[in-house]
């Protein structure tokens, strides 16, 4: 079946580094994806949809600048965050629209984000 | 606005039957999905509904009612691995997912 791959799965690092997260689709290509982020004991908040070649859509409240992300092929989106502090910790997972099956969407495994 | 809504826990016994109920009011509705979630982990699909009625899969099952924005996931026959997080989620249009604030459901031998 269709795979999300999400790399790096943990990162740890010190306030004020920029962390890049990837997702990829391993076998199929895709041109929505979706990037969310789960706080301990809550559930998914989506913050933004990621199209190939076009602007992510951010949903409100969430820092166009803080959070970059980059859909530059149709198997590959980033998330950066940039200059993270400590509040940024948290539980990130991308998915991908899938194109059948009554699956909505495809979820990559997460990327736990620590920072010092 | 959009608003999904979930019990923050319950508790069952291994072998018995439990509900998870799960009510919305969304903007549009195009479907209605159930996830599984380990800590640490993604979620899992479970089922779809997206006409009114109960969809049968295995040991679980989910139940929608679009006129009353209401929804039901049962487990039956319940296992120790069922332990986890089941995360109710709507969709709105034909891309987003919603999610509800989930339910962490523990399972007693």
């Amino acid at each position: 079946g269709a795979v999300v791959s999400q790399h790096p799965s943990r990162v740890i690092c010190k306030s004020g580094t920029s962390v890049k997260i990837e997702c990829r689709s391993l076998d199929f290509q895709a041109t929505t994806m979706f990037w969310y982020r789960q706080f301990p004991k809550q559930s998914l908040m989506l913050m933004a949809t990621s199209n190939e070649g076009s602007k992510a859509t951010y949903e409100q409240g969430v820092e166009k600048d803080k959070f970059l992300i980059n859909h530059a092929s149709l198997t590959l989106s980033t998330l950066t965050v940039t200059s993270a502090h400590p509040e940024d910790s948290s539980f990130y997972i991308c998915s991908a629209r899938s194109r059948t099956g009554p699956q909505p969407q495809h979820f990559g495994d997460g990327t736990r984000l620590s920072i010092l | 606005g959009q608003n999904i809504d979930q019990p923050t826990e319950m508790t069952a016994t291994e072998g018995a039957i439990v509900q998870i109920n799960c009510t919305y009011q969304t903007s549009g509705f195009n479907g209605l999905f159930w996830y599984q979630q380990h800590a640490g982990e993604a979620p899992t699909f479970l089922s779809y509904n997206v006409l009114d009625g109960l969809e049968e899969k295995g040991r679980f099952s989910s139940f929608l009612s679009r006129s009353k924005g209401y929804s039901y996931l049962l487990l039956k026959e319940l296992q120790m691995k069922d332990s986890a997080s089941y995360l109710c989620a709507v969709r709105p249009n034909t891309d987003k997912l919603i999610f509800g604030t989930g339910t962490r459901l523990q399972v007693f031998p």
